[in-house]
């Protein structure tokens, strides 16, 4: 299975704080996507990206959230002030390289555990 | 009518058995059902997916079945085997003019016994 890394697997921040993100998808595909779990219930779709623009976000992605692709490889998502209730996993995920004919794949990385105190 | 209903919550199987999960969506522009496993502490991997145009799609032990006039679909999981044991989430999308962002159903825990 293609991989998709994100760092890092743990954040601990206190409420408040703002927090960073980073997520690298497979092979500068164009399409990227940010996903969140919290703890014991369904994943829940954020924001996607394409082409270096945001193509659809959810209600979840309020003015305190924020993407970007500071470079070619790199994605990020920033918290600008986190509450306690932005305690979850954040998964991104990435369609296959751009020589797979299954583009409509994702494919999620290991994801971030955030913990606001 | 975005959800995607997930049944059941739990699911204990014997080794060997035949494990049986359910999803039912509301949305008729959906036309991508993919189903993903997780474990503990790992983001969900991709196990098998079905496009409408098709009632069932096999890989291996894992049998995507599709009725697309009843709105759902299943995941069936032939020989079980303990390494099966995880969460299993069915999701949906549209690929069509859709962006393919995936709404999850609730997520099935199955254990497989020995």
């Amino acid at each position: 299975e293609p991989e998709v890394t994100q760092t890092p697997s743990h954040q601990v921040t206190q409420m408040g704080q703002e927090v960073i993100l980073r997520c690298v998808p497979i092979s500068n595909h164009l399409y990227f996507y940010w996903y969140r779990q919290i703890l014991g219930q369904k994943v829940e779709f954020l924001v996607s990206f394409y082409n270096n623009e945001i193509s659809e976000k959810s209600e979840i992605f309020d003015d305190q959230f924020s993407v970007e692709r500071p470079d070619g490889s790199n994605f990020t998502l920033k918290i600008r002030s986190t509450k306690l209730e932005d305690s979850a996993m954040y998964f991104c995920a990435s369609p296959p390289g751009p020589d797979s004919p299954w583009t409509y794949e994702q494919y999620f990385g290991p994801g971030t555990r955030l913990t606001v105190t | 009518q975005q959800q995607v209903k997930q049944s059941p919550q739990s699911l204990i199987v014997q080794k060997g058995g035949i494990s049986i999960i359910n999803c039912a969506y509301e949305n008729t522009a959906f036309d991508y059902f993919p189903w993903y496993q997780q474990f503990p502490g790992k983001g969900p991997a991709l196990l098998i997916a079905i496009r409408p145009d098709v009632s069932e799609k096999k890989e291996g032990r894992f049998t995507i079945s599709f009725n697309k006039s009843a709105k759902q679909f299943s995941l069936h999981i032939m020989d079980s085997q303990p390494g099966d044991s995880a969460t299993y989430f069915c999701a949906a999308s549209r690929l069509t003019g859709g962006g393919n962002k995936l709404t999850f159903g609730t997520g099935t825990q199955l254990k497989v016994e020995l």
